[in-house]
């Protein structure tokens, strides 16, 4: 299986700060990984696809880059909205792998 | 627009088994596989396995192989999990999520695990 390991695992930053969350995969992934945003009681939400493509509606504060094992989401500028846990999920192989999340809070 | 919505909550008693449905909706429901997924409370995201609802094909995690039957009837156009001799450590929410295009991926980037339902939760307790 392909582990999937995000730093770090949990953040404070105020609001209009620029803030870099990072994942790593155990082994090549190409760009086949998506960036989840999940708050309290809610499904996940997906933010990135393929990497580096912003999903339709997504605010483009946030944005993806990296391939092969390393991979960051950056949110240009943090909003209160942006509070919860965020989780790469890797979808190259089966079983679908996801990392163990970071936790983003409001300074 | 697409939207996957899942039956309701459960309680169950331990050594019981369970099924979860997943109606998907604004899609052909026969054109992309479904992923299940759950989450324990206060953990993260553990994968369990995939149908195509096109010919039934699944595959499933190796922790839950021999536990969990991934299902589809196309006459309704809805997806089943099923998972059996639930214990304690089974409280979860359970989603289901669109994967990617049984076809392939024809013009990349392609979504894949894009949209979820709106969770089960299933609480196993005597």
């Amino acid at each position: 299986d392909i582990q999937m390991t995000q730093s770090p695992s949990s953040l404070s930053a105020s609001v209009g700060d620029r803030v870099t969350l990072t994942c790593q995969a155990s082994q090549d992934i190409g760009n086949n990984l998506n960036w989840y945003h999940q708050k309290a009681g809610k499904a996940p939400k997906l933010l990135i696809y393929a990497a580096t493509s912003l999903e339709t509606g997504v605010p483009s504060r946030f944005s993806g880059s990296g391939s092969g094992t390393d991979f960051t989401l950056t949110i240009s500028s943090l909003q209160p909205e942006d509070i919860g846990v965020y989780y790469c999920q890797q979808y190259t192989n089966l079983p679908l792998t996801f990392g163990g999340g970071t936790k983003v809070e409001i300074k | 627009q697409v939207q996957l919505v899942q039956s309701g909550a459960e309680l169950k008693q331990p050594g019981a088994s369970l099924k979860v449905s997943c109606k998907p909706s604004g899609y052909s429901f026969s054109a992309y596989y479904i992923h299940w997924v759950r989450q324990a409370p206060g953990q993260g995201l553990q994968w369990l396995g995939r149908v195509s609802p096109k010919n039934g094909a699944t595959l499933y995690a190796e922790d839950f192989r021999g536990r969990v039957t991934l299902t589809r009837d196309t006459s309704i156009a809805t997806a089943f999990m099923e998972l059996s001799s639930l214990t304690s450590a089974d409280t979860a929410l359970y989603y289901c999520a669109r994967g990617g295009y049984i076809g392939g991926c024809r013009d990349p980037p392609c979504r894949n695990i894009d949209n979820w339902g709106q969770g089960t939760l299933v609480a196993v307790s005597s």
